[in-house]
Order: C-alpha cells, then structure tokens, then sequence
C-alpha cells in the first residue's frame, strides 16, 4: 500500500543552521509529492509539492527533490529562522487522489 | 474570504454524548475532507466528499457519520462519543488537482 514515513521529531535548532527532515515514501505508480506546514494553534498550509521524478518544489527558503530511485523527497532550508518553528508533514498523493500523510516532524528553533 | 471554517474550537464531551464538528467553505470547492491528528500519528482520513450528495469512507470512519447537502457545508456527527475518539479534528477542502486548505480544527475531549 501507499506510505509515508518521516524523521522522528521532536528537531531543534539554533537560529540559522541547515535543517534537513528525511522523507522516503511507498507508493504504486507515480504519486505526486508534498510538504505541509502547520504553525502553533493554527491548520495545515501547503508548504511546497513536486508532481514528477526530478522535480524541485520550493517557497520560504524551503527546498525539496522528487528523488524515485530512492523513494525520498526531504525536507531543507540552509538557514532557519525562529518564525519557522512548526510541524512539517510530509504526504503523498496517490493515483486515487487521496493525500496520505506521515507522522509529522515537530522543528523547533531556538535563538 | 474566510476560507475553511470550523466550529467549535475546542469541546469536552462525556461517554456517550453525542455531538456535531461543523466544517463550512466559502470558495466552492467540491472536494472537502475530514482529518484526525492524533499525537505523533500523523493525519487520519474519516470521510471525505467529492460533491455534494457524495460522501465515502476514508480510513477511519467508525464511529462516525457525515452529510453534504450542499457544497460549503460538510458536518462531522459522532453518536456515541468514546475516549478512543478524542483527537483533533481538520476539515479540509480543495478544487480538483489543486492544493488541500485546511480549517483551524478542532479539539474534542471525550471522559
């Protein structure tokens, strides 16, 4: 069946360090890839997506790979901010449509 | 335009009581959605609609029953309220291939 899987959280950091957050997923066929952010009290917003192999998605300083030989799309910024504290969630969205999500990986940045 | 509303924030329920999760969207998405976030396990999907009139099981449903009458509104109804369905709860509405837009959510205590 179709999966995701992230890093354990909880992640903390100092203020501008790199962050990576590992992704791998289990899907058949070619699933389109996301990351979801979701800040304190508040819902899920789209963070970036890539639809195919190869594709790059970024926004905020965020970057991500479609990487299908090893089934992976991580998570990286080169520099974090305080203000990027949050959940990060890493989905799917698979050939039915329906978007599968990991467990989430709590970020905390510390100044 | 308020986007994904949901009500209430927050609620406390005894075993047993019954209660609804209201989801309402002003951007006439035909696609809504019901999530639960449960600590450390990512997104659940209950139920989800892609049309008004149309609803079908996610990976979740026990417990659980929804309705769409019409395309803003997309309630969430638990009969019998039981520990195991405390969670925080998402409603979350899209247009087709286009990106998911999450409500605020819902905490629900079930004692």
């Amino acid at each position: 069946g179709n999966s995701v899987t992230q890093m354990e959280g909880p992640v903390t950091l100092s203020e501008e360090a790199f962050l990576t957050i590992n992704c791998t997923y289990t899907a058949t066929g070619y699933p389109s890839l996301f990351w979801y952010v979701q800040y304190p009290g508040e819902g899920l917003q789209l963070l970036l997506k890539a639809t195919k192999a190869d594709d790059k998605g970024s926004n905020k300083g965020f970057e991500a790979t479609y990487r299908k030989e090893t089934t992976s799309f991580h998570l990286e910024k080169g520099s974090v901010q305080v203000s990027d504290s949050a959940v990060y969630f890493c989905a799917l969205r698979n050939q039915g449509g329906k978007l599968i999500f990991g467990q989430g990986t709590e970020l905390s940045v510390k100044p | 335009n308020a986007g994904v509303t949901q009500t209430p924030k927050f609620r406390i329920l005894k075993i047993g009581q019954s209660m609804t999760l209201q989801c309402a969207q002003d951007m006439n998405h035909n696609y809504m959605y019901w999530y639960r976030q449960d600590p450390g396990m990512g997104l659940k999907l209950i139920y989800y609609s892609v049309g008004a009139g149309i609803t079908d099981k996610g990976e979740v449903p026990n417990g659980y029953n929804v309705s769409r009458s019409t395309t803003e509104d997309f309630p969430l109804r638990l009969e019998l309220a039981a520990p195991s369905q405390t969670s925080v709860y998402f409603c979350a509405s899209k247009q087709y291939e286009e990106k998911l837009f999450f409500g605020s959510g819902t905490q629900l205590s079930v004692l």
